[in-house]
């Protein structure tokens, strides 16, 4: 079984603050990615990486970067979080090809005070 | 701009009944198409995909049906089972280069099957 893991899933930060999530998939996926999910938007791309050290921006990638040293883990980073970076932020992996599923973790859900 | 449309919010169907999804997409290099669904607390889990060269594909009790000239797919579940009540999201993945690893979603539909 894929397995997709995320370090909190739960996790309040005050505004400024520097906030990383982590992601960790145990399935040897060239491709990982980081999303936010909003109410009434769907899961927005913010950014992918399809290789150690490569990294793409996807559709919202404003205020977020990203670092992907190992194969197995890539990160989120918020360097300096404001409240409209409160969301559900969901890690996803998988094979290269674009006939292939994605594999989810279970989502961090960000608070921002 | 939203390239993959889900104008049903929510959607509540009678146990046993046919449930049907329904996804709107405007890029025609959209090539290849998926079906997620959610519970509450866990992330999203694949369901059923289909590509363009295809018109239907069926999985079980879930079918994709694909028109490609509408721009346009549903999911159909039958018969519908409680445990079918999650969030429902369509994506696209479009065709070529590092790009073609991307999916666009859609902005989920609420399931909810009635007892």
């Amino acid at each position: 079984d894929v397995k997709v893991t995320q370090s909190s899933r739960y996790l309040v930060k005050r505004t400024g603050e520097k906030v990383f999530l982590e992601c960790v998939q145990d399935m040897d996926h060239e491709n990982m990615f980081w999303y936010r999910q909003d109410p009434g938007l769907g899961l927005r791309l913010i950014y992918f990486s399809y290789d150690v050290k490569m990294k793409e921006k996807g559709d919202i990638p404003e205020g977020y970067s990203v670092s992907r040293e190992k194969k197995e883990r890539f990160s989120l980073i918020l360097e300096s979080a404001s409240t409209n970076q409160t969301s559900m932020y969901l890690c996803a992996s998988s094979p290269p090809g674009s006939r292939y599923e994605q594999y989810f973790g279970p989502g961090t859900r960000l608070t921002v005070t | 701009d939203q390239q993959v449309k889900q104008n049903s919010p929510s959607l509540s169907v009678q146990e046993g009944r046919i449930s049907i999804l329904n996804c709107d997409y405007t890029n025609s290099m959209f090539d290849y198409f998926l079906w997620y669904k959610k519970y509450p607390a866990e992330g999203p889990t694949f369901l059923i995909s289909i590509s363009s060269i295809k018109d239907k594909n069926e999985d079980g009790r879930f079918t994709v049906f694909l028109n490609k000239s509408a721009k346009h797919l549903s999911l159909h579940i039958v018969p519908s089972q409680p445990g079918d009540s999650a969030v429902y999201f369509c994506a696209a993945s479009a065709v070529g280069g590092q790009g073609a690893q991307k999916l666009v979603f859609g902005q989920g539909t609420r399931l909810t099957i009635n007892p």
